[in-house]
């Protein structure tokens, strides 16, 4: 069974452009969650997806950033415009129900110069 | 929320020894889970753990749910073993999982 994926692993964009990170989770997990690690502080939970609704997003720093899961299957996570503290690793998890473990990917490198 | 210590922050280790890293919460938990993320930031779930003991090779760790911390053994320690060790869980009615500050290690030869 094919675990979390992740994708793009690394990117290295300019401060003000976009980039949009994806991530495919285990197939049938309703239960999907992105988190980042920011300036190597701890890593923190930006938002939780059950099918292709957000259940929570009290993580989510402002509104550059923008997370979508249509049809409830893979989730996009875009930030527009970038800024140069947005640099970090993102990670996404998924669930099968709540109470179950959250497997994590292996993230996305975010450099933003 | 539940709140998550680690402890050491930092830890250097000469090749081959073996090492003890903690992890206390607040709470009750459903979920506890030890992580190591490598240079390169990948995040490799290591156990998952809310209560009782389990090995892997050279890791081991142990979960002691009424006293509210874990552990995690690092033993013969590798150079590849360098990187941050995370504790997350999450508790109560919670889904969102909370990490831990993490403990930094590095192993040299």
């Amino acid at each position: 069974e094919a675990g979390v994926t992740q994708f793009p692993s690394h990117s290295v964009i300019e401060k003000g452009q976009t980039v949009t990170l994806r991530c495919d989770p285990i197939s049938g997990h309703d239960n999907l969650y992105w988190y980042r690690r920011v300036m190597g502080k701890e890593i923190k939970f930006l938002l939780h997806f059950v099918k292709e609704s957000k259940q929570d997003e009290s993580g989510m720093p402002n509104n550059r950033f923008l997370a979508e899961r249509t049809g409830g299957t893979y989730s996009t996570l875009k930030v527009q415009p970038a800024e140069l503290e947005d640099s970090g690793v993102y990670f996404c998890a998924s669930s099968g129900t709540v109470l179950e473990t959250q497997y994590f990917g292996p993230g996305t490198r975010l450099l933003v110069l | 929320g539940i709140q998550v210590e680690q402890s050491p922050p930092d830890l250097i280790l000469q090749e081959g020894a073996n090492s003890t890293l903690r992890c206390n919460f607040s709470d009750s938990v459903n979920n506890l889970q030890w992580f190591h993320q490598n240079p390169w930031g990948q995040l490799i779930n290591l156990f998952y753990i809310p209560s009782g003991t389990k090995q892997n090779g050279r890791l081991s760790a142990t979960t002691v749910a009424t006293e509210r911390y874990s552990l995690l053994y690092i033993s013969s320690s590798q150079t590849t073993d360098s990187g941050v060790y995370f504790c997350a869980a999450n508790s109560g009615g919670y889904q969102k999982v909370t990490f831990g500050t993490g403990t930094k290690l590095q192993v040299i030869p």
